[in-house]
């Protein structure tokens, strides 16, 4: 069965900073991965999503995520982070059958 | 399109009372998703829907748990009688199942629940 793992419970960085949310998974087959992004009494909203066309994959407000199978690793980026960004991050892997299978959620604070 | 759509968004009830959640899901998805959000256990998978028909509802926590779908358009989860570990916020989710790749789901507003 698949699973996430995302390293951090919280990231804190600064207005302007570069954003990195790391997340690694496991999954017995070619697996389709994504990030949701959570606001403050909010629900998820799809940021982006890999489904085994180009490993760098490119979202929406400026976010990126690159899939590494060598790593089984898909970490979020960002170069710049705005002060809208602070929200609660989930990485998500599915190997299909919908079943989808959420990390824990990053909170990511961002400091003026 | 409006989205997936749920309501209440805000739910105070008390123990023992019968709590009804509702979810329209975007016009044209065929799968139809609840999941239950708690800090202690994060998003939780309660079960779907696929062509209004059941297909995993092994997440339901217990019995006091219902959900169904009459139609394409509308479900219902249900909860008789509620207590107070209950409290939650509920998100029901909807997607269109594509022929080789994942479905990705849309997620709507979400419910908070609160059982006293």
């Amino acid at each position: 069965a698949q699973s996430v793992t995302q390293l951090d419970s919280h990231v804190s960085v600064s207005e302007g900073t570069p954003v990195l949310l790391r997340c690694n998974y496991s999954s017995s087959y070619s697996p389709s991965l994504f990030w949701y992004v959570q606001h403050p009494n909010k629900g998820l909203q799809l940021l982006l999503k890999y489904t085994s066309a180009a490993t760098l994959v490119k979202g929406i407000n400026g976010f990126e995520a690159e899939f590494k199978k060598s790593e089984t690793s898909f970490h979020l980026t960002k170069p710049s982070a705005h002060m809208s960004d602070a929200a609660e991050y989930f990485c998500v892997v599915s190997d299909g059958d919908n079943d989808m299978r959420f990390g824990a959620g990053t909170r990511l604070t961002v400091k003026p | 399109d409006a989205g997936v759509i749920q309501s209440p968004r805000h739910e105070v009830t008390e123990m023992g009372q019968e709590v009804t959640l509702r979810c329209k899901p975007i016009s044209g998805h065929n799968s139809l998703f609840w999941y239950r959000q708690t800090m202690m256990r994060g998003l939780e998978l309660l079960i779907y829907f696929n062509n209004n028909v059941p297909i995993d509802d092994s997440g339901m926590p217990e019995d006091r748990f219902s959900a169904k779908m009459p139609n394409a358009s509308f479900s219902t989860l249900k909860i008789q009688p509620s207590e107070p570990r209950d409290s939650a916020v509920y998100f029901c989710a909807s997607s269109s199942p594509l022929l080789i790749s994942t479905d990705t789901q849309y997620f709507g507003p979400g419910t908070r629940l609160t059982v006293l």
